[in-house]
Order: structure tokens, then sequence, then C-alpha cells
């Protein structure tokens, strides 16, 4: 099983609102990365996990939390978002290190009013 | 910093023509390389991961060739079809890095009934 899933596919939130973005794997990965993707732009990377440390966060900014509770499961905690933060966020897992495929979650579709 | 480039943007062709996609990368020093899919609005399907010590992949109608020294990847496909559209992302890993992917912006390729 090569299966990413991120819940939900789709959310719309206010800019007071506080909401999460989930993501599971089950193939045993120790690294698991949050990517951004505006449209029409390549996805660029947020955060990584390597066994549930936090080991990269690419100057995001504190609005976004990430979370990683255990080996399987990776967080993103949304506060006062701006509508500029609209976008499809990506969840990957992969081998620790990074050196095998590095495998996608569907994304879910943010969209910030 | 490492930049990754795509050539070109763009590509319709007809059914059944075989056609390369370019990815060019400016620091050679990379673990991998890697070749994904996206469908509009939907997350990465890997494709091919090609190691640094490694020449090529294949996987069924896709060929993917890697050249680490003059820093280019092609992904060669054959005998196109309607169901091969979709954006192809090239994407490295670079050395010393967390696992993280560099992106390039992608094909967009259209193969026409």
């Amino acid at each position: 099983d090569t299966e990413v899933t991120q819940t939900p596919k789709h959310l719309v939130m206010g800019m007071t609102n506080k909401k999460s973005l989930k993501c599971e794997q089950h193939m045993g990965h120790r690294a698991m990365y949050w990517y951004k993707q505006k449209a029409k732009k390549p996805p660029e990377l947020m955060f990584v996990y390597s066994y549930e440390k936090l080991s990269i966060n690419e100057s995001v900014p504190s609005r976004f939390s990430p979370e990683c509770p255990n080996s399987s499961l990776l967080n993103l905690h949304l506060h006062a978002l701006q509508p500029e933060d609209s976008a499809l966020y990506l969840c990957a897992s992969s081998q620790e290190g990074g050196l095998g495929t590095q495998y996608f979650g569907p994304g879910t579709r943010l969209l910030v009013l | 910093k490492q930049e990754v480039t795509q050539i070109p943007a763009a590509l319709s062709v007809p059914e059944g023509e075989n056609l390369v996609l370019n990815c060019s990368f400016t620091d050679s020093a990379i673990y991998n390389l890697q070749w994904f899919r996206q469908d509009p609005g939907k997350g990465l399907t890997s494709l091919l991961l090609i190691q640094s010590s490694q020449r090529e992949q294949t996987s069924g109608r896709l060929n993917a060739s890697l050249d680490k020294s003059s820093g280019r990847s092609t992904l060669y496909i054959a005998a196109s079809q309607p169901g091969d559209s979709a954006t192809y992302l090239c994407a490295v890993r670079p050395g010393g890095s967390q696992g993280n992917l560099i992106f390039g912006k992608g094909t967009k390729l259209s193969v026409k009934p």
C-alpha cells in the first residue's frame, strides 16, 4: 500500500477560524512533509518531520502550526489565515532521509474568505 | 541555490507520438531525481525515481534518464495516449537536504485523439 490520505478534501474558512488538516500514511515512513501549491505553480516545501520531530521549517508564518502526534499522522493547524493562503496543501511521506520515493496525498483545497 | 527548469512549459501532440520532456538543474550535488504526474486539482503521482548513481529507470511506456554531471534529465513517453494528458513535474532532492524536494514548474502535456 503506497497511499497517503488527506482530510478534508476541501475546506472553506474565514480569517478568524481555526481548522486542522490531517494526513495519514501506513507505509512505515519516518519522514513526512507539508507542501503548499498555488495555482499553476509547483509545490513549495513548508515543513519536514523526521522521526516525529520537526527538522525543517521553511520560514512559514506562525498562523500555520504543524504537529506530528505519531509516526503515521501529520496535522497542520490553521489559525487567522489570510486570503493569500488559499492553495492546495499537499502532504507527502518517504523513507527517512528521503532516499526513496516521496509519495503524495491528494491534497486539501483550502479557500480563505 | 538549486534551481530546476523544465522545457517546454506546454506541449500538444497527436495520439501515438513518442515525446520527450526535459528537466535541468543547476547543482549536480543531488541524491535523486523524481518525475511526477499531476492531474488538474489533484495530488502528485510518482512516476519514476532515479538515484544519483543511476543513469535511467523504466516503467511501462515511460523511460527517464539522468546525466548528473550535466544537470539534465529527460522523460521519454512512448506511444502517447489521451490519458497521458497532465502536468509533468521534475523534482530533485538536493545533497545534504532533509529529504525535501525542489520542483520545476512543470510541462503541461496535451495528447489529442
